[in-house]
């Protein structure tokens, strides 16, 4: 069965500290893999995607991720955390060429200490 | 300004009442995405439009709920005698065929 798992429903890192966010993901084909980040009551915005060549892929507000096709994972990182970054981090994946329906992860809740 | 308006933002209704959720894309897309998302888990997909017509449907659109797109434009959501598992956040999408998915800000829905 298709699905994405993020392990971690909450994590709290120290501002200035870094990040790591996992996902792991089954699927059947080549997958495309996305973050999104949502803020309380908001809808989810892009911060990254992966389609194929280089596996470490920049994104928006200073987000990487890495794929790991031998483990099946798409972990996301920050060097240095903000407190703007609290908000809640999604992964999803959805087949080669389709960018619309996507499976997600339960996603992980980030708060950031001061 | 996420690209995508959804009205309303917020609705209560009582379970058993029908409610009609609208989304406005403001530039022209093919593609339209309608998610569900419950409190503490991720968006599922429910359907998607190209244009007027209606390509896919999850198993998660039971036959209470239907959508529309007549003009290739705007969205409508319609659920029909609503249930307290209605209860959810609604999010609309364009993009997702050449271009990653834009989402609303959502219509939160919830049943009494």
């Amino acid at each position: 069965a298709q699905s994405v798992t993020q392990p971690d429903i909450h994590i709290t890192v120290s501002e200035g500290a870094s990040l790591e966010l996992r996902c792991n993901y089954s699927y059947g084909a080549t997958p495309y893999l996305f973050w999104y980040v949502q803020s309380p009551g908001q809808g989810l915005q892009l911060l990254l995607k992966y389609f194929s060549g280089d596996t470490l892929v920049q994104g928006i507000k200073g987000f990487e991720a890495e794929f790991k096709r031998s483990q099946s994972s798409f972990n996301l990182r920050k060097p240095s955390v903000h407190w703007s970054d609290a908000a809640e981090y999604f992964c999803a994946v959805g087949a080669k060429g389709s960018q619309g329906n996507l499976i997600f992860g339960k996603g992980t809740k980030l708060s950031v200490k001061p | 300004d996420t690209g995508v308006s959804q009205n309303p933002r917020h609705k209560i209704t009582k379970r058993g009442q029908n409610v009609t959720f609208r989304c406005d894309p403001i530039s022209e897309h093919n593609r339209l995405y309608w998610y569900r998302q419950t409190l503490g888990q991720g968006p599922e997909f429910l359907t998607y439009f190209q244009n007027e017509a209606q390509l896919e449907k999850s198993r998660l659109l039971s036959d209470r709920f239907s959508a529309e797109r007549p003009k290739g434009s705007f969205s409508t959501l319609e659920i029909q005698r609503t249930e307290q598992g209605d209860s959810a956040m609604y999010l609309c999408a364009t993009g997702g065929e050449h271009s990653p998915l834009h989402f609303g800000n959502g219509t939160r829905l919830t049943v009494t």
